[in-house]
């Protein structure tokens, strides 16, 4: 298997543009998380999806992020308009289950500037 | 109370020698504790994990300690490699929850 897929690596921006980030989960697995690393907060949970439906929203920052799961094998999430505080690397994760002690399997992250 | 407090913030061991990152909880009612371990440029990946009903897990190298009591867990990394040179994060869940609270994060150097 590839692992989880995400796209782009690297996106540079300017402040007030829109930015979607994209992932492709490990095929067969039903649950889907969006995380965010910065070195002040560490790793942050933003969006948590089950059989690709939202179930936990609560660590979207404020209203200028969305994330989406059109389907099993595909997710976004958007920022507009970005803001130079949105820079930081996201990651997007999948696992088997819908528990926390099933592995999550990371992708490799989109490192996100926005200056 | 939900939060895991992890120690040190960076590490610096020679090759050969143990490593060892502390992780600290509040919330007895956490019943996964995994360790996840990030190399530059990657996602992090699932290390080793060890359940409240047992005191010591051993993969390899790698050795999680965990004392229920003083609601403590550790990682102990045996003969130190070079290519162990990561950032280590540990984490716990509640029982049947999605979500995995994540420490701070270590930063270890395994220096030749």
């Amino acid at each position: 298997d590839a692992g989880v897929i995400q796209s782009p690596r690297h996106e540079v921006t300017e402040m007030g543009q829109e930015v979607t980030l994209r992932c492709k989960p490990i095929s067969g697995h039903n649950s889907l998380f969006w995380y965010r690393q910065t070195m002040m907060r560490g790793l942050e949970l933003l969006i948590y999806f089950n059989n690709n439906v939202p179930i936990d929203d609560s660590g979207m920052p404020e209203d200028r992020f969305s994330a989406k799961m059109p389907n099993a094998s595909f997710s976004t999430l958007k920022i507009q308009p970005s803001e130079p505080r949105d820079s930081a690397v996201y990651f997007c994760a999948s696992s088997f289950g819908a528990g926390g002690s099933y592995e999550q399997y990371f992708g490799p992250g989109t490192r996100l500037t926005v200056t | 109370q939900q939060q895991v407090k992890q120690s040190p913030q960076s590490l610096i061991v020679q090759k050969g020698g143990i490593s060892i990152i502390n992780c600290a909880y509040e919330n007895t009612a956490f019943d996964y504790f995994p360790w996840y371990q990030q190399f530059p440029g990657k996602g992090p990946a699932l290390l080793i994990a060890i359940r409240p009903d047992v005191s010591e897990k051993k993969e390899g190298r790698f050795t999680i300690s965990f004392n229920k009591s003083a609601k403590q867990f550790s990682l102990h990394i045996m003969d130190s490699q070079p290519g162990d040179s990561a950032t280590y994060f540990c984490a716990a869940s509640n029982p049947g929850s999605y979500k995995l609270i994540f420490g701070s994060g270590t930063r270890l150097l395994v220096r030749p």
